[in-house]
C-alpha cells in the first residue's frame, strides 16, 4: 500500500476483554514503532521493532501489553484484560531507516480504542 | 516527568501573518528535534527537523529555531494559511538511543483564520 495501514479504525471493548490491533507498515520498511496517544496528549512510545526483533519495549505500560512482528512486516499489538485507562489512540509508524533517522517516520491513522 | 513541553494548548492567527509555536525540553541528551503536524482522524506527518549542531533550519514557509542554552525551540510559519490549521507536535530524540524513539510534547492546536 501507499502508506501505513492500521485496523480496526475504531474498537470498543468491554473492560476485561482482550483486543488485537494490526499494523501494516510501508512495504520494505525495517523499523516499526507503536505509540499510545491519550486524549489531549502527545504520542507516547510503547515499543520498537527492527525487522522481526523487538529491540525496545520499555514503553509498554504493563505486562498486559504485548507486541509482535513475527515475519518482519505486519505487527500486532495485543492488550489483555483491557482497563478503562487503556482507552487511547494507538499509532503505528514505520521507517526505512535502521537507526534514528526520524524524519523518515511515517505514521498510520491509528486505532481508537474505547474501553467501557 | 514531561521532558518535552508545549505550554500553549492553542494559537489563533490571521491568514498571512506569522505563526510561532514554542517548545521547551529538559533533557540535555536530546540532540535531534522534529515538528509533526496532525489533522483530525489522521496520523502525524513529518514537517521539519533540526539537529543540535544547528540553530536554524528552513523549508519554504517553515523555519525551526533551536536555542540550546535555553533548551527551547520554535516553529515559525510565514505566511500562515488556513490549510495550516492543525495540531502541531514538537518531538525530540537522542543519538544515544539506538531505536530512534521520539519523545513528544502535548501539542499546540493552530487555527489560521481567513
Amino acid at each position: 500500500g501507499a502508506g501505513v495501514s492500521q485496523s480496526p479504525r475504531y474498537k470498543v471493548a468491554k473492560r476485561g476483554q482482550d483486543v488485537a490491533l494490526r499494523c501494516d507498515p510501508i512495504s520494505g520498511h525495517v523499523s516499526l514503532f507503536w505509540y499510545q496517544q491519550a486524549l489531549g496528549q502527545g504520542p507516547e512510545f510503547l515499543t520498537y521493532f527492527q525487522n522481526e526483533a523487538q529491540l525496545d519495549k520499555s514503553g509498554l505500560p504493563s505486562d498486559r501489553f504485548f507486541a509482535e512482528r513475527p515475519e518482519g512486516s505486519v505487527s500486532t499489538l495485543k492488550i489483555q484484560r483491557t482497563q478503562q485507562e487503556d482507552s487511547a489512540v494507538y499509532l503505528c509508524a514505520s521507517s526505512s531507516a535502521r537507526q534514528a533517522q526520524n524524519e523518515k517516520l511515517f505514521f498510520g491513522s491509528g486505532t481508537q480504542l474505547s474501553v467501557l | 516527568d514531561q521532558q518535552v513541553k508545549q505550554n500553549s494548548p492553542s494559537l489563533s492567527v490571521q491568514e498571512g501573518r506569522i505563526s510561532i509555536l514554542n517548545c521547551d525540553y529538559t533533557n540535555s541528551m536530546f540532540d535531534y528535534f522534529l515538528w509533526y503536524k496532525k489533522y483530525p482522524a489522521e496520523g502525524p506527518t513529518f514537517l521539519i527537523s533540526i539537529s543540535s549542531i544547528k540553530d536554524k533550519n528552513e523549508d519554504g514557509r517553515f523555519t525551526v529555531f533551536l536555542n540550546k542554552s535555553a533548551k527551547h525551540l520554535s516553529l515559525h510559519i510565514v505566511p500562515s494559511q488556513p490549510g495550516d490549521s492543525a495540531v502541531y507536535f514538537c518531538a525530540a530524540s537522542g543519538y544515544s538511543s539506538n531505536t530512534g524513539k521520539l519523545i513528544f510534547g502535548q501539542g499546540t492546536t493552530l487555527q489560521v483564520k481567513p
